[in-house]
């Protein structure tokens, strides 16, 4: 079974501070990961997502992602935060197979302040 | 705007009731998934659907049942109710069965209130 633990449920930052927000997976098979966006009210939205290649994954809104397979972390980063990128991230894993199907983690809310 | 819509935005029910969530995927897309975001469990996969036919499950309660019709798209039905029912309940679609690498693209929610 796979299991996603994101390791702050909170991350407060200014605004145009770099952040980090912390992901590790627990899966003994390959495995897919992603990170998702909801803002307030509003669905998820894809921010980027690792299938297989290169382990820096470059999403949209600035956003890039590092997978590290012997530290089994998908860590997400951003170099400069706006006060639009407030929002909860979820980072979620899926088996190869059926992408569909996503395991999620408990979320971290991501609060910009000015 | 993901493509993908859902009604109703907002229910508020009592215990022992039943709902039917509908969701209507984006146009082309063949598969439509349906979650449960709660406070409890977090983000929860609950059942997908493909042209018509499931196609896999997961923590879905034997209360819930859901179907995909000839014109794609879905409803998920919750009966006999209870308070921990209280949830926002998404759907999602894509155009392969497969999810297309992770390419979901989710509505905005019912969000379902039980009293």
């Amino acid at each position: 079974a796979q299991s996603v633990t994101q390791l702050d449920s909170q991350v407060p930052v200014f605004e145009e501070a770099p952040v980090e927000l912390r992901c590790n997976y627990s899966s003994s098979v390959s495995v897919y990961l992603f990170w998702y966006v909801q803002y307030p009210n509003q669905g998820l939205q894809l921010l980027l997502k690792y299938l297989s290649g290169s382990t820096l994954v470059k999403g949209i809104n600035g956003f890039e992602a590092e997978f590290n397979k012997s530290q089994t972390s998908f860590h997400l980063r951003k170099p400069s935060v706006h006060i639009s990128d407030t929002a909860e991230y979820f980072c979620a894993v899926a088996r190869s197979g059926n992408t569909g199907k996503l395991i999620f983690g408990q979320g971290t809310t991501l609060q910009v302040k000015p | 705007d993901s493509g993908v819509t859902q009604t109703p935005k907002h229910l508020i029910t009592a215990t022992g009731q039943r709902v039917t969530l509908r969701c209507s995927p984006r146009s082309g897309d063949l598969s439509v998934y349906w979650y449960q975001q709660s406070l409890d469990q977090g983000l929860q996969f609950l059942i997908q659907y493909y042209n018509g036919e499931e196609r896999a499950k997961g923590n879905i309660l034997e209360r819930f049942s859901a179907q995909q019709f000839p014109d794609l798209h879905s409803e998920l039905n919750l009966s006999s109710l209870e308070l921990g029912d209280s949830a926002l309940y998404f759907c999602a679609s894509s155009v392969r069965e497969g999810g297309a690498g992770g390419e979901l693209f989710f509505g905005e929610g019912s969000r379902l209130t039980v009293l």
